[in-house]
């Protein structure tokens, strides 16, 4: 059974940094492209970032680049997601996903809500 | 990066009714889209990858089609289950980005 688990969500201060994670299992992790992907409340899908199998290439949506950084780490089978500066902008349900080009495998999400 | 429209934002439709969702990318991606279906308070899932491949285990009712600029997904033979809100997703160029998404409600 595939599983994706995300944590780390919760309420931070504009300006401030969050590291959200996402424990796999159930799909070999290190031969996949990872992604995480973002919906603010009532809205639609936006991709953030992806990052190669083996780490070597990472990739970042306008909108974060500068901000957020992708990192795995493949002997733990785990993603994750630095995020500094953040902002009211960023508030939204962050999922992880694994596949190369689309995205075949999804976590549930955690929440974060950037608000003082 | 590459914009993707999606018409119609909603619609109405009926169990047994064919439904058809374009998607326009604003350059073309050859044949680097895929489609995902999304319920209320679940992760999207894939149906389409490839523009016109069937994911595994998704009902042969969903079928993709199109090519550069100009996507469609048909649901033919409307479920129960089908009605949710629909999005594409291209892949030819980094930033990958989604389109804005099309509901389908019961009529």
């Amino acid at each position: 059974q595939v599983l994706l688990v995300e944590s780390g969500g919760g309420v931070v201060q504009p300006g401030r940094s969050r590291r959200l994670s996402c424990s796999t299992s159930g799909f070999t992790f290190r031969t996949y492209g990872m992604h995480w992907v973002r919906q603010a409340p009532g809205k639609g899908l936006e991709w953030v970032a992806a990052i190669w199998f083996d780490g070597s290439n990472k990739y970042y949506a306008d909108s974060v680049k500068g901000r957020f950084t992708i990192s795995r780490d493949n002997d733990k089978n785990t993603l994750d997601l630095q995020m500094n500066s953040l902002r009211a902008d960023d508030t939204a349900v962050y999922s992880c996903a694994a596949g190369y080009n689309w995205m075949e495998y999804w976590g549930q999400g955690t929440l974060v809500t950037v608000s003082s | 990066a590459i914009q993707l429209t999606q018409s119609p934002s909603s619609l109405a439709a009926s169990v047994g009714d064919r439904v058809a969702i374009t998607c326009r990318a604003s350059q073309g991606i050859t044949s680097a889209l895929a489609w995902y279906q999304q319920k209320p308070g679940k992760p999207p899932k894939v149906l389409i990858y490839d523009a016109s491949s069937l994911e595994s285990g998704v009902p042969s009712r969903f079928s993709g089609s199109g090519s550069g600029t100009d996507f469609t997904l048909t649901i033919s033979g409307l479920q129960p289950e089908d009605f949710a809100t629909y999005y594409c997703q291209q892949f030819s160029n980094y930033p990958f980005t989604f389109g804005p998404g099309t509901k389908v409600d019961i009529k």
